[in-house]
């Protein structure tokens, strides 16, 4: 069983419409990272949370700690939201990396 | 811009052709690391360094060398290219060992080895 699971593996959506990507982790964090890879593209870096709720423009980033669980969400998604989601952990030495998860937002 | 920049972005290899990829980041970041990303799995540490001349293993550094002669620059190598070693390859870094700060990473380099 990976450490990082993110579901699901793959969304679509039509414009408009909210979005939520979920990440489960079994080892002990001190942050967790939501980074987002465009196709093609590099890996930019969305959040780091280690408690609570961050919010950027459309996103939203929550997690519980103590469920070990995080969620992002995206609301009024549109088509440049498209995308591979990655959830990534901070565990004791290394960071632990998700296996993504592909957004098709459709017009 | 500041950031990470990865050259090259695109290279074929013959099996046993040695390469460099080269990493360069302004931002004055202590951390740098090297990740493959394979389809169907998270991203893997190679090798990552925690300064200017230091470099430590990762979870997958066979078949790889580095060198951090200088703190802006992270080179991979490989030194007899494999097909095992077709990835897509980042490089990212850090302003501290934790990610306090977060990560940057750079736009890959995809290597296709035959």
């Amino acid at each position: 069983k990976n450490e990082v699971e993110q579901s699901p593996q793959n969304l679509t959506a039509q414009e408009g419409e909210f979005i939520t990507i979920n990440c489960s982790y079994s080892v002990g964090i001190s942050a967790l990272h939501w980074l987002q890879q465009h196709p093609g593209g590099g890996i930019v870096s969305l959040f780091m949370l280690s408690s609570g709720k961050k919010k950027h423009g459309r996103l939203i980033a929550t997690i519980n700690i103590q469920e070990k669980h995080s969620s992002l969400h995206i609301t009024a998604s549109h088509p440049r939201d498209s995308a591979v989601y990655i959830c990534a952990v901070k565990g004791v030495d290394k960071l632990i990396f998700g296996t993504g998860t592909r957004l098709q937002v459709f017009p | 811009n500041a950031g990470v920049t990865q050259t090259p972005k695109f290279r074929v290899l013959k099996t046993g052709q040695s390469m460099t990829l080269l990493c360069a980041q302004d931002m004055n970041h202590e951390y740098m690391y090297w990740y493959r990303q394979d389809p169907g799995m998270g991203l893997r540490l190679i090798h990552y360094s925690v300064g200017e001349g230091t470099t430590a293993k990762g979870e997958v550094p066979d078949g790889y060398n580095v060198s951090r002669l200088k703190k802006q620059n992270f080179l991979l190598g490989l030194e007899s290219a494999a097909p095992s070693q077709t990835s897509v390859y980042f490089c990212a870094s850090s302003l501290s060992g934790q990610g306090t700060y977060g990560y940057t990473f750079g736009s890959g380099t995809r290597l296709t080895v035959v």
